[in-house]
């Protein structure tokens, strides 16, 4: 079964500092997605990207986060400075025409 | 606006026996996938099943299908014979194409030996 991949599983981080959070989608796929989710909370959306660009952002996608894909295949979220609300599992998604698979996410604490 | 509703925040189920899982959405667009996601107490997000708004057939997966109402804007998922691995958040998807994903608040699914 396809399968995207997210590292690190676990990110510990003091406030301030910036993190990168990585994801590898499934190589024939053209829609990503990056969501989050605060413990016991809902899925949200940040941010989705097609054809190497940016093509939906929410308002809590803000000036601290982007998002690359820096060699065409890695698709990385980085928060610049990162705060204590910004604790949570962050998840990847990739879509090819039908079915969307999404990593097993990203557990970022901010101490 | 995309909107997906999930009424039953909890479910118990005896172990062997079928559940059925609520969503119900609403979207105007006329393209449009549902997808349902097993979320285990690890915490990651396990694809299940998923259904075109164009697909004639319910969707089936193994022990998962989906009874898709288009009529009614229902796309709740069914389990058969339900296993104690199956006790998890289980979050129902609208994805209109062109957009992002929308997802329902969730359902814990207990299953009881």
């Amino acid at each position: 079964e396809p399968e995207v991949t997210q590292t690190p599983s676990h990110q510990v981080t003091q406030m301030g500092q910036e993190v990168i959070l990585r994801c590898v989608p499934i190589s024939n796929h053209l829609y990503f997605y990056w969501y989050r989710q605060i413990l016991g909370q809902k899925v949200e959306f940040l941010v989705s990207f097609y054809n190497n660009e940016i093509s939906e952002k929410s308002e809590i996608f803000d000036d601290q986060f982007s998002v690359e894909r820096p060699d065409g295949s890695n698709f990385t979220l980085k928060i610049r400075s990162t705060k204590l609300e910004d604790s949570a599992m962050y998840f990847c998604a990739s879509r090819g025409t039908g079915e969307a698979f999404f990593g097993q996410g990203t557990r970022l604490t901010v101490v | 606006a995309q909107k997906i509703t999930q009424t039953q925040p909890g479910m118990f189920v005896q172990e062997k026996e079928a559940v059925t899982l609520d969503c119900t959405y609403d979207t105007s667009d006329p393209s449009y996938g549902l997808f349902w996601y097993k979320q285990p107490s690890s915490g990651e997000m396990i694809f299940l099943i998923y259904q075109g708004s164009y697909d004639q057939q319910n969707a089936t997966e193994g022990r998962y299908s989906l009874n898709f109402q288009k009529a009614r804007k229902s796309a709740n998922l069914v389990i058969s014979a339900s296993q104690l691995g199956d006790s998890a958040m289980y979050f129902c998807a609208l994805l209109n194409y062109g957009q992002n994903f929308v997802f329902g608040p969730g359902t814990r699914l207990s299953v009881l030996p």
